[in-house]
């Protein structure tokens, strides 16, 4: 079955770290972009980061850029989101997406596939 | 980056009613405009990509149009399953955007 599954979500103290990952099943993971992109209680979809199929080209929304890195390990079809320095405006319900026809740099791009979301809550 | 700008915020429409969504982008786009659908508590789902061409297994009540900055989804008869928030999202850009969503009620 063609999916992507978020883990890793919950209550991170302000300052502190979270790693979220995103497993992926039933198509060539390393052919594909990936994104992350999140939704805040109650409010609208925010892209925070791409990463290319190889890995080696990644891309940050300004308010999470320093702070936030996207990385992926196509042996294990994984996406990762390492959030640092997680401050309250960071809560939210995180997405991984799968970008097709598979590059954010070339021709027409969107996300086709997505998972259920992993909350995550930044709170002391 | 650049903004997008969705019309109405809300609106409310009854079975078989033609609904016309807007979005608009702070600069050219080209065609680089999609649309998803999100229904309460689930993930967004893809229903129109380079402006007008329909994923598939989406019904054909749902078409997209526009090129540059003016964009529009339609739907041609409303059913009672629409009911959900609409977002366009442009990847004219790496660094995409979305616009800030339209929340659709039923009559």
């Amino acid at each position: 079955e063609v999916q992507l599954l978020e883990s890793g979500g919950g209550l991170g103290q302000p300052g502190g770290s979270l790693r979220l990952s995103c497993a992926a099943s039933g198509f060539a993971f390393s052919n594909y972009a990936m994104s992350w992109v999140r939704q805040a209680p109650g409010k609208g979809l925010e892209w925070v980061s791409s990463i290319t199929g190889s890995g080696g080209n990644t891309y940050y929304t300004d308010s999470v850029k320093g702070r936030f890195t996207i990385s992926r390990d196509n042996s294990k079809n994984t996406l990762y989101l390492q959030m640092n320095s997680l401050r309250p405006e960071d809560t939210a319900v995180f997405y991984c997406a799968k970008v097709s026809p598979g590059s954010v740099i070339v021709g027409y791009w969107y996300f086709d596939l997505w998972g259920r979301g992993t909350l995550v809550t930044v709170s002391s | 980056d650049i903004q997008m700008t969705q019309s109405p915020s809300s609106l409310s429409a009854s079975v078989g009613d033609r609904v016309t969504v807007t979005c608009r982008s702070s600069q050219s786009i080209g065609t680089y405009l999609n649309w998803y659908q999100q229904k309460p508590g689930k993930p967004p789902k893809l229903l129109i990509y380079a402006a007008s061409s329909l994923q598939s297994g989406v019904p054909s009540r749902f078409s997209g149009g526009g090129s540059g900055t003016d964009f529009s989804l339609t739907i041609s008869s409303l059913q009672a399953e629409d009911h959900a928030t609409y977002y366009c999202q442009q990847s004219y850009s790496i660094r995409s955007t979305f616009g800030q969503g339209t929340r659709l009620d039923i009559k």
